[in-house]
């Protein structure tokens, strides 16, 4: 069984532009969740997916967005970069429903932002 | 607030057992989860504990909650130098509908030889 596949899993951009991130959940998982890591802030939980539909939001600004497909599959935006933006962004994928709430994690994307 | 918190380090020597240490704000949370970071690598879940037990274990791993004082600590016997990395206590929240976890900033955990 494969396990979550991110990509790209290194990425370098310039102030201002902006970002596209994907994650391919667990074959059978509903959920896709999105994590900032940083040296200073730590592991801090973005939003997360399930169904296509956004079902839970941390405090990040709103230049982060993400959406959902019908194959659960998941892609995250950042526009306008800020330096500060530069981070591992982590995707956990989970069956979603019922008591069963374990999240299992991708790689990861490193983003530098220059 | 929601908070996690985790003392930063653990050092260790090889053999010996590694308690790591956690503290959560909220006493409603569900499912507390410990997850390990070796570098360059995602998280990897070791084990998670439903809140109406007290410990579980897990060939090497044990975990204890205590949730009067809202404590949950991870013990590894025997720790080996491949159990060097940053562990992480995490927790969802009772009023979340989804699995979105609240991490700790994570104990790194240093195996001498």
């Amino acid at each position: 069984k494969a396990g979550v596949t991110q990509t790209p899993r290194y990425l370098i951009k310039t102030r201002g532009q902006q970002v596209t991130l994907s994650c391919s959940p667990i074959s059978g998982h509903r959920s896709v969740s999105w994590y900032q890591q940083t040296p200073g802030q730590g592991l801090q939980f973005l939003f997360e997916y399930f169904s296509e539909t956004q079902r839970n939001k941390g405090n990040f600004p709103g230049r982060f967005s993400g959406r959902q497909f019908s194959n659960s599959r998941s892609e995250m935006n950042v526009s306008t970069l800020e330096l500060g933006d530069s981070a591992l962004y982590l995707c956990a994928s989970s069956l979603g429903t019922g008591e069963s709430t374990e999240a299992f994690f991708g790689q990861g994307t490193r983003l530098t932002v220059v | 607030g929601e908070d996690v918190e985790q003392s930063l380090f653990l050092s260790v020597r090889e053999g010996d057992s590694s308690v790591i240490n956690c503290t959560y704000t909220d006493s409603s949370s569900t499912y507390l989860y410990w997850y390990k970071q070796e570098p360059g690598a995602g998280l990897q879940l070791l084990t998670y504990i439903f809140s109406n037990m007290d410990m579980k274990q897990d060939q090497r791993l044990t975990v204890l909650l205590n949730k009067k004082d809202k404590h949950l600590s991870l013990r590894i016997a025997d720790t080996q130098t491949g159990d060097s990395a940053i562990y992480f206590c995490a927790e969802i929240p009772f009023n979340q509908a989804g699995t979105a976890l609240i991490f700790g900033k994570g104990t790194t955990l240093s195996v001498s030889s």
